[in-house]
């Protein structure tokens, strides 16, 4: 069964700095993807950014970037220039691209990001 | 505008009743979900339905049932026999279950249900 897991319970990081979130997962499969959440205190979850496993290229959205090591099983979520908005707890998932029941999501535990002003 | 609406935000439950919550998606899409959320924790697959009549268990399914009248429409029912009910649930949606990059969920805003 996959496993996905995040090492760092909470961060903090400076307003306009960078910070890089972390996330490991366990599979045996080539062909999946990868996301990252958001969840702010108001507790509805947002997809910050999506990575195919089949692509090299890293995604990216604005401010939001992945460093994805598939070797590794590696998948980091990068913020840049850091946003009072960005504080939330961020949960890293893996999704089969097998479709069916092993479509399904598979969260980590979440990252609890503090932005300090 | 289009999206997940569930409620209510807020539930109370007694001991041995049955509650409902509902989940409802105007995107026009297949598969929906339910999920389950305690403290400190990630997500945690309830039940998933990838068209209308149809529904499956995910990995905690015991105290819980679902229905998949219309499309629109994944209402869950917390049964008295969870005996841990109190979490936060959220309900999603995705286009499809076919395992294809555009199968994304996405997410309601959830609801609190607290156990008196």
């Amino acid at each position: 069964a996959q496993t996905v897991t995040q090492s760092q319970p909470e961060m903090s990081v400076q307003e306009a700095e960078t910070v890089t979130l972390s996330c490991t997962y366990d599979t045996s499969e080539s062909d999946y993807y990868l996301f990252w959440y958001k969840q702010p205190p108001s507790r509805q979850m947002i997809l910050v950014i999506r990575q195919e496993a089949y692509k090299q290229q890293n995604a990216t959205e604005n401010r939001f970037s992945v460093n994805f090591q598939k070797a590794a099983k590696s998948f980091s979520l990068k913020i840049s220039d850091s946003q009072l908005g960005d504080a939330a707890m961020y949960f890293c998932a893996y999704r089969s691209a097998s479709g069916g029941s092993q479509g399904n999501l598979i969260f980590g535990k979440g990252t609890k990001l503090s932005v300090k002003p | 505008d289009g999206g997940i609406t569930q409620s209510p935000k807020y539930l109370f439950r007694k001991e041995g009743q049955n509650v409902t919550l509902s989940c409802e998606q105007n995107l026009n899409h297949d598969a929906m979900y339910w999920y389950r959320q305690d403290p400190g924790q990630g997500l945690r697959l309830i039940y998933y339905s990838q068209i209308v009549n149809d529904f499956q268990k995910g990995d905690i399914a015991e105290g819980y049932s679902v229905s998949r009248e219309k499309k629109e429409s994944f209402p869950l029912t917390v049964t008295s026999a969870q005996k841990n009910p109190t979490a936060f649930y959220l309900c999603a949606s995705s286009i499809g279950l076919a395992g294809g990059p555009w199968e994304t969920q996405y997410f309601g805003p959830g609801t609190r249900l607290l156990v008196l």
